[in-house]
């Protein structure tokens, strides 16, 4: 099956710093998603982005589809920016998200 | 919209017991799929259902089952419960029937300890 590979496994930031989290994927795929899991558990949307970039305040996040990797670009981190970054993948014809093993940020003031 | 929530939120079982988790997703949302997390297996996915139909199913055995009712809203259960299935099940909803094209919403989980 398809293999989601995340780097780095862990980061450790001071307030204002920037950072840039990759997701590299082993085969083509329909979709990628990021998503944030906050200290209770829940993971939310950041990006869906199959292909090309996109902005989102202080998050940006590109994927180069035919290369089989996707970046999460954070600017000047804020210590609620601290959690645990996925990214997610999906094959055609099917809801299935499989998740990469995370980048666990810890943004210190 | 409300988002999806799921129910309960946290729950002690012993083993050999059984377990049912709900799970509602944004109105209007007809697929759900249920995952399960936990520290050395990171998340893995369960099942996905669309229309009251079961349309994919992860590596679990089948002491792991699942169902989705007419309205959309659906339950896993756990029969004969392991100290392993200690987790976070997380559902998440989204409009499409299986496409690959959607964006997926997550509830906030439901915490299962097993002792």
């Amino acid at each position: 099956g398809i293999q989601v590979e995340q780097s780095p496994p862990d980061l450790i930031l001071q307030e204002g710093a920037n950072s840039t989290l990759r997701c590299n994927f082993s085969d083509s795929v329909n979709n990628l998603q990021w998503f944030h899991q906050n200290p209770w558990g829940q993971l939310i949307n950041l990006f869906y982005i199959p292909s090309g970039t996109k902005q989102n305040g202080r998050l940006s996040a590109t994927t180069v589809a035919t290369e089989r990797y996707s970046l999460l670009y954070i600017s000047s981190s804020q210590t609620t920016d601290s959690g645990v970054y996925f990214c997610a993948v999906q094959r055609w014809g099917t809801d299935k998200l499989i998740f990469g093993t995370g980048t666990r940020l810890q943004v210190f003031p | 919209k409300a988002g999806v929530t799921q129910t309960p939120r946290y729950l002690i079982k012993t083993r050999g017991q059984q377990v049912t988790l709900s799970c509602s997703p944004i109105s209007g949302h007809r697929s759900v799929s249920w995952y399960q997390q936990t520290p050395g297996q990171g998340l893995q996915f369960l099942f996905e259902y669309f229309s009251e139909t079961q349309r994919n199913k992860g590596n679990f055995p089948g002491r792991f089952s699942g169902r989705q009712f007419s309205n959309s809203r659906s339950e896993m259960n756990v029969s004969t419960l392991e100290l392993g299935d200690s987790a976070l099940y997380l559902c998440a909803s989204s409009l499409s029937a299986g496409t690959g094209q959607e964006t997926q919403y997550f509830g906030p989980g439901t915490r299962l300890l097993v002792l």
